[in-house]
């Protein structure tokens, strides 16, 4: 299917576990954006990649860790997990260029997880 | 740092009004500015994009107007439908990207 998935979309995990969200478009989009939604908070975003191999720290990158080794994949990793990271994650995708319409970007359906 | 701000938080009218929901921003060295809606539980759908050098882009019964020089994005929403309640989210791309809280809009049968 065409588009950009998420998996899985619940996870419930205990404080200090690993868990890793998968993100995987098939638009061959070169940026890629990982982002939490929270009450309060909106969303902000955590980490973002322009291509493969290459990675850029968002707003609130503390605890995650991302990789990008082929370009239609964005893991997210919790190396270990705290409740403070209980929340909706989301991946995006767009293209880019300066003036363009492939600046649009486009989400999943969301990763919601649970941190006991 | 990048400030957005919606207002009003929440707007609910009745159906058929027009209506122009708000979006400021404290840094005018944007790439583009986009127009998202949110329905509860769900992800976000884009519904306009609007590139640095735009005034505005038009979808349907949607208008986005960008001023850079006053820090100011709205979206006009013509003969509003009970389907158009969500959340209206605006963002913004720089360097990074930089979301608003949000206007949750509820039009009223």
């Amino acid at each position: 299917d065409a588009g950009i998935t998420q998996s899985p979309r619940y996870k419930i995990t205990e404080t200090g576990r690993q868990v890793t969200l998968m993100c995987h478009q098939t638009w061959s989009h070169s940026y890629m954006f990982w982002y939490r939604q929270d009450l309060g908070h909106g969303l902000r975003l955590i980490y973002y990649s322009a291509a493969a191999d290459i990675t850029d720290k968002g707003e609130v990158p503390d605890g995650y860790v991302v990789s990008r080794s082929k370009t239609e994949n964005f893991p997210l990793t919790l190396e270990s997990a705290t409740r403070s990271q209980t929340s909706v994650y989301f991946c995006a995708s767009s293209g880019f260029s300066r003036d363009s319409s492939t600046n649009e970007q486009f989400f999943g359906p969301g990763t919601r997880l649970t941190v006991l | 740092k990048q400030e957005v701000t919606q207002i009003p938080a929440a707007l609910s009218v009745p159906e058929g009004e027009n209506l122009v929901l708000n979006c400021s921003f404290t840094d005018s060295a944007i790439y583009n500015l986009q127009w998202f809606r949110q329905d509860p539980g769900k992800g976000l759908t884009s519904l306009l994009l609007i590139q640095s050098s735009q005034r505005e882009q038009t979808s349907g019964r949607l208008n986005a107007s960008l001023d850079k020089s006053s820090g100011r994005s709205t979206l006009y929403i013509a003969a509003s439908q009970p389907g158009d309640s969500a959340t209206y989210l605006c963002a913004l791309r720089s360097n990074d990207m930089r979301f608003g809280a949000g206007t949750r809009l509820t039009v009223k049968p």
